[in-house]
């Protein structure tokens, strides 16, 4: 079955470190997505990226880097410059950016990011 | 800029009632909308997608109605279960801009046996 696998599940962080997360999918999908995820709040879009090799900035980039070397791979690192990085991080895709009209986003199982 | 309000933030209900769960959003101006479902610690599963030109969807016993003049959207759950409890989502695929996917906070909804 197609879909979108993130991994880890939980991933604990010291301070001044950086981790990557990881978002893989196997949908075929053009767009990918980062987005980020507190309690009390909606989710928020850090990244996405149309079609490889090109990505662009959401609303809360800050503290956080992308790549996009393979349709299928879209990982997120949390540098540590993000000086809040405890949440829970979602990755989804889309068949295209902008959206078409008859079909929507498909999300992963999530990351839960600890700072320790 | 779009913006998506979910309200009631918390409902619980007895288990066999129907409900409705309410989504309003600011700009019309969009290539459809989306109501997803999260459970504690979990990803979101899509549940229901209405294109900007239709006027509802159906799954089950779910049903969603979007009415872009007035910008709401309601997601009706007939006889609802147990199971049904979860956090529920909608979110706006905005046109212009970025097109980007605009979310409610949810409603986290609980069914009580």
């Amino acid at each position: 079955d197609g879909g979108i696998t993130q991994s880890p599940k939980y991933l604990f962080r010291k301070e001044g470190q950086n981790v990557t997360l990881s978002c893989e999918q196997n949908l075929n999908h053009d767009a990918m997505y980062w987005y980020r995820q507190d309690p009390g709040q909606g989710l928020r879009l850090i990244y996405y990226s149309q079609i490889v090799n090109d990505f662009q900035k959401g609303d809360i980039a800050e503290g956080y880097s992308v790549s996009r070397e393979k349709k299928e791979s879209f990982p997120l690192t949390v540098t540590s410059a993000q000086k809040n990085p405890t949440a829970f991080y979602l990755c989804a895709s889309s068949r295209s950016h902008p959206p078409v009209r008859n079909y929507g986003y498909t999300f992963g199982s999530g990351t839960r990011l600890t700072v320790v | 800029k779009q913006e998506v309000t979910q309200i009631p933030a918390a409902l619980s209900v007895p288990e066999g009632e129907n409900l409705v769960l309410n989504c309003s959003f600011t700009d019309s101006a969009i290539y459809n909308l989306q109501w997803f479902r999260q459970d504690p610690g979990k990803g979101l599963t899509s549940l229901l997608l209405i294109q900007s030109s239709q006027r509802e969807q159906t799954s089950g016993r779910l049903n969603a109605s979007l009415d872009k003049s007035s910008g709401r959207s309601t997601l009706y759950i007939a006889a609802s279960q147990p199971g049904d409890s979860a956090t529920y989502l909608c979110a706006a695929s905005s046109q212009g801009g970025s097109e980007k996917l605009v979310f409610g906070k949810g409603t986290k909804l609980t069914v009580n046996p």
